[in-house]
């Protein structure tokens, strides 16, 4: 069965960095585009990063360009997201989450989340 | 950007009716439209992809239609597992934006 695990998240200070990583297994990951998306506090889902299967291709939510890189490794099933210069803005639960594969970008399974605080 | 913008953003129904949740985006976004379900704590699950296609293991109690800008979600006979907030997603605009609409949270009546 597939399952993603973040890790990673907990309380920082703005300015500061953060990574979150994301162990996938019971699928072929080096075959599936992965995405982070994210749900500040009592609000919506915001798409942030997404890294295509095999790492070439990047794409990042303008309020996190230049400051959150998105990464993967395949011989370990893991993906990353580099955030630094971190914001207030950014507090949030970080999901990671895979591809269907089919119809555009939709994403059929989702980790558990991992909590970021962005605080002084 | 696209926008996306659900409606209603809440919803009080019982159990056992026929709900209907739209999503209208701000220019044509042809099919390429997808129905989530979040449950407080708990990572959302995709319902509809595609505008019409379930999602497998999803009640068939949960449908979707549309084409263009405007979409809607159905759930034919409400169940008491059913009450969450339900998302829909764009995934046709480009510069790449997969934006949400602002999610429509169903209650019991």
């Amino acid at each position: 069965q597939v399952q993603l695990v973040e890790s990673g998240g907990g309380v920082v200070q703005p300015g500061r960095s953060l990574r979150l990583s994301c162990a996938a297994s019971g699928f072929i990951f080096s075959s599936y585009g992965m995405h982070w998306v994210r749900q500040a506090p009592g609000k919506g889902l915001e798409w942030v990063a997404s890294i295509s299967s095999d790492g070439s291709n990047k794409y990042y939510v303008d309020s996190v360009k230049g400051r959150f890189t998105i990464s993967r490794d395949n011989s370990k099933n893991t993906l990353y997201l580099q955030m630094n210069s971190l914001r207030a803005e950014d507090t949030a639960v970080y999901y990671c989450a895979k591809e269907l594969g089919l119809a555009g970008i939709v994403w059929d399974y989702w980790g558990q989340g991992t909590l970021v605080t962005v605080s002084s | 950007d696209i926008q996306m913008t659900q409606s209603p953003s809440s919803l009080s129904a019982s159990i056992g009716d026929r709900v209907t949740i739209t999503c209208r985006a701000s220019q044509s976004i042809s099919n390429y439209l997808n129905w989530y379900q979040q449950k407080p704590g708990k990572a959302p699950k995709l319902l509809v992809y595609a505008a019409s296609n379930s999602q497998s293991g999803v009640p068939s109690r949960f449908s979707g239609s549309g084409s263009g800008t405007d979409f809607t979600l159905t759930i034919s006979s409400l169940q008491p597992d059913d009450f969450a907030t339900y998302y829909c997603q764009q995934s046709y605009s480009t510069p790449l934006a997969y934006t949400f609409g602002q999610g429509t949270k169903l209650e019991i009546k």
